[in-house]
C-alpha cells in the first residue's frame, strides 16, 4: 500500500532554534497533506492543511508564523517549527491524500516525528 | 461541523473477552468514519472505515464496527481480545476520505492476561 514517511523520526533541539520536519509520499502524488500534533496522552489536533503550490490553511489558534508549512511538490511537504520552545515539544504527524483508481480519495498517515525542545 | 466523542479513556478487558470501544459522532453532513490504532511511539494504523454502503464494516485484526445513523454511533468491537490488541484507539470523522479528520480523544485498551 501507499507509504508516507517522515523525517526525522525524532529530534531534540535547544530552545530558540528552528526545526524542519519533512513529510513525503513515497509512491503516490499527494495534492493535499495535513499536519497534526499530538500531546502526550491526548488526541491528534489538526494544525494545518497543505495544498501543493499554495499557501497552507491553518486551524484557529495555530500561529502560521511559528509553524511554517511548505508544500513545494506533490510528494513533499515540510513543517518548520521556528524559534522552538519547550511547549512546542510534541508528536507531529502528517497525512497525505491519495487518489484511488476507482475514484475517490483516501488518506495515509506518516509514522510521526517526536520533537523535544530543551 | 464535525466532532467525535469517545466514551471511556481507558478500557480493560481480559484476554479472550469481548472488546467494545465506543464512539459517537456529530456531523452536519453524511459522515465518513474511521478507527485507527496507535502503538506506543508509533504513527496511526487504519483499522477500518465506513464511507457508504454496508453499515457493518470489517477491518484488520478481527475488528469490526457498525455505523448506526439513528444513534450517531460507530462502536468498535472484537469478539476475543488478544494481548497484542493493547494500544491506543482513535475514532475519527471526516466529510470526505480526502479531507481533514477530526479525532476523538482516544481510548487506551489494556488486555489483562
Amino acid at each position: 500500500g501507499a507509504v508516507v514517511s517522515q523525517h526525522p523520526s525524532w529530534v531534540i533541539c535547544k530552545s530558540g532554534t528552528s526545526v524542519k520536519i519533512e513529510c513525503r509520499s513515497l509512491d503516490f502524488q499527494a495534492t493535499t497533506m495535513f499536519w497534526y500534533r499530538q500531546f502526550p496522552k491526548q488526541s491528534l489536533m489538526l494544525m494545518a492543511t497543505s495544498n501543493e503550490g499554495s499557501k497552507a490553511t491553518y486551524e484557529q489558534g495555530v500561529e502560521k508564523d511559528k509553524f511554517l508549512i511548505n508544500h513545494a511538490s506533490l510528494t513533499l511537504s515540510t513543517l518548520t517549527v521556528t524559534s522552538a520552545h519547550p511547549e512546542d515539544s510534541s508528536f507531529y504527524i502528517c497525512s497525505a491524500s491519495a487518489l484511488l483508481r476507482g475514484g475517490g480519495e483516501t488518506q495515509y498517515f506518516g509514522p510521526g516525528t517526536r520533537l523535544l525542545v530543551l | 461541523a464535525q466532532s467525535v466523542t469517545q466514551l471511556g479513556s481507558h478500557v480493560s478487558v481480559s484476554e479472550g473477552a469481548l472488546v467494545l470501544l465506543r464512539c459517537n459522532y456529530s456531523s452536519s453532513v453524511p459522515p465518513y468514519l474511521f478507527w485507527y490504532v496507535q502503538y506506543p511511539n508509533q504513527g496511526l494504523q487504519l483499522l477500518l472505515k465506513y464511507t457508504t454502503g454496508a453499515t457493518l464494516v470489517k477491518g484488520i485484526n478481527g475488528f469490526e464496527a457498525e455505523f448506526k445513523k439513528s444513534e450517531t454511533s460507530f462502536h468498535l468491537t472484537k469478539p476475543s481480545a488478544h494481548m497484542s490488541d493493547a494500544a491506543e484507539y482513535f475514532c475519527a470523522v471526516s466529510v470526505y476520505t480526502g479531507n481533514q479528520f477530526y479525532f476523538g480523544t482516544g481510548t487506551s485498551l489494556t488486555v489483562i492476561p
